[in-house]
């Protein structure tokens, strides 16, 4: 069975890059999408974006020009970044598996990201 | 982009009760609709994709209905593990967008 863990810093300075890593363990990457979703404090959720384990991506228009997700399937891990961060940009961030560019079937368990000073 | 408007956003029901919950898109997104389950502090879990499938696990106490831009979620027999806060997500177009949450309750 699929599982999969984010990682990377709870608390990252207004202006600068927020980076996380999510390992996939139990299952191959190839054949799915990778996607993150992130849901700030006591708020919906917000879709990011994707990326198909052949490396193309789509994003949503809103964080476009500020989001990059790549992937590494030699370490089973898929990643996003997150430039020139604000207090807006302070949520829970959930990476997840994607099928065939649609719905998201297996979730991690998600990192808050607090961006602050 | 594509809004997704759920109603109710927050519903008191009783053990053992049925319920509904609404979602409309703003334009018609055929069957690619999910539902997701979310509880405090955790990931959301898929119940329903396209629509009206199950996923597998989910007891079949949940279902889903409806097409193009107007769909539901109900839930037969309620239990305790199932006071979550709920979500419809379309998936397509792009941007995937999600409505807003229902939040059910215990009465």
């Amino acid at each position: 069975q699929v599982q999969l863990q984010e990682s990377g810093p709870g608390l990252v300075k207004p202006s600068e890059t927020l980076s996380l890593t999510c390992s996939v363990s139990g299952g191959s990457m190839s054949n799915y999408y990778w996607s993150w979703v992130r849901q700030p404090p006591g708020k919906g959720l917000e879709w990011i974006g994707y990326i198909r384990y052949s490396g193309s991506t789509y994003y949503n228009p809103s964080l476009k020009s500020r989001v990059t997700i790549s992937v590494d399937l030699s370490k089973n891990q898929f990643s996003l970044n997150v430039t020139s961060v604000t207090a807006a940009d302070t949520a829970v961030y959930y990476c997840a598996r994607t099928l065939s560019s649609s719905f998201s079937d297996t979730w991690g368990q998600g990192t808050l990201v607090t961006v602050s000073s | 982009d594509i809004q997704m408007t759920q109603s109710p956003s927050s519903l008191s029901a009783s053990v053992g009760d049925r319920v509904t919950i609404t979602c409309r898109a703003s334009q018609g997104v055929y069957n690619y609709l999910a539902w997701f389950q979310q509880k405090p502090g955790k990931a959301p879990k898929s119940l329903i994709y396209a629509a009206s499938s199950l996923q597998s696990g989910v007891p079949s106490k949940f279902s889903g209905s409806g097409s193009e831009t107007d769909f539901t979620l109900t839930i037969n027999n309620l239990q305790p593990e199932d006071f979550a806060t709920y979500y419809c997500q379309q998936y397509k177009t792009y941007p995937y967008t999600f409505g807003q949450g229902t939040k059910l309750e215990i009465k």
